[in-house]
């Protein structure tokens, strides 16, 4: 049963620590993207990639997050420095986008339940 | 700005009845709509997709319309059970893979539903 992965599931840290987050999506998806989820803004996209390189992220604050795909198999999501604003459910989706489509749904993660405290 | 509202408020149904959620969008113009299902502490499943030039689509107890005009989603469960009680999740989706870009949803905020015995 196929399915996205994500660790850690939860982290507690304290304001100015590094954060790294992983994704592992599902084999086959070419398409992978990152998102954050909060009470008052819901699910916001914070970047997304493509075949490994990355397609947009206008919706992360550049300053301090960055995220890669070293790999296919891996994404990561990185915090540095960590603010207490940042508390939040961070969630990694894959998908199969396809030139013609039809468009596909995406594959959600878990999760990661970030505390910055 | 692009704007997409869903009910904020939960919606508590009785058991057996059709529960209908409303997504309403402005400044946008989708070439699909997709429907998600969230459960606490778990990430968004996928449960419909429909094309903006597709007026319904059925899938078992689910039934979503998407009127372009009105610029609205109805999501309907019918007969619907305790274990459809969940946070329901509409993303609009502008169909960029032909200009190069992914499947790169935007999320409504979600409608809770209750479904009572």
């Amino acid at each position: 049963d196929a399915r996205v992965t994500q660790t850690p599931r939860h982290k507690v840290t304290e304001m100015g620590q590094e954060v790294t987050m992983r994704c592992q999506p599902i084999l086959g998806h070419n398409t992978v993207f990152w998102y954050r989820q909060t009470m008052m803004q819901g699910l916001e996209l914070l970047a997304y990639f493509r075949n490994r390189a990355p397609l947009d992220d206008s919706g992360m604050p550049k300053d301090r997050f960055s995220a890669e795909m070293p790999d296919a198999t891996l994404a990561t999501l990185k915090i540095q420095p960590s603010e207490p604003r940042d508390s939040a459910v961070y969630f990694c989706a894959s998908g199969l986008t396809l030139l013609r489509g039809p468009n596909h749904e995406q594959f959600f993660g878990p999760g990661t339940r970030l505390t910055v405290l | 700005s692009q704007k997409i509202e869903q009910n904020s408020e939960a919606l508590n149904i009785q058991e057996g009845k059709t529960a209908t959620l409303t997504c309403n969008y402005t400044n946008y113009s989708p070439a699909y709509l997709q429907w998600y299902r969230q459960d606490p502490g778990r990430g968004p499943v996928f449960l419909l997709l429909i094309r903006e030039n597709e007026k319904e689509k059925r899938k078992e107890r689910l039934k979503v319309t998407f009127d372009t005009t009105l610029k609205q989603s109805l999501f309907h469960i019918t007969a619907s059970q305790p274990a459809d009680s969940a946070t329901y999740l509409c993303a609009l989706d502008r169909g960029e893979e032909l200009t190069g870009g992914g499947n790169k949803l935007t999320f409504g905020t979600g409608t809770q539903l209750k479904v009572e015995l």
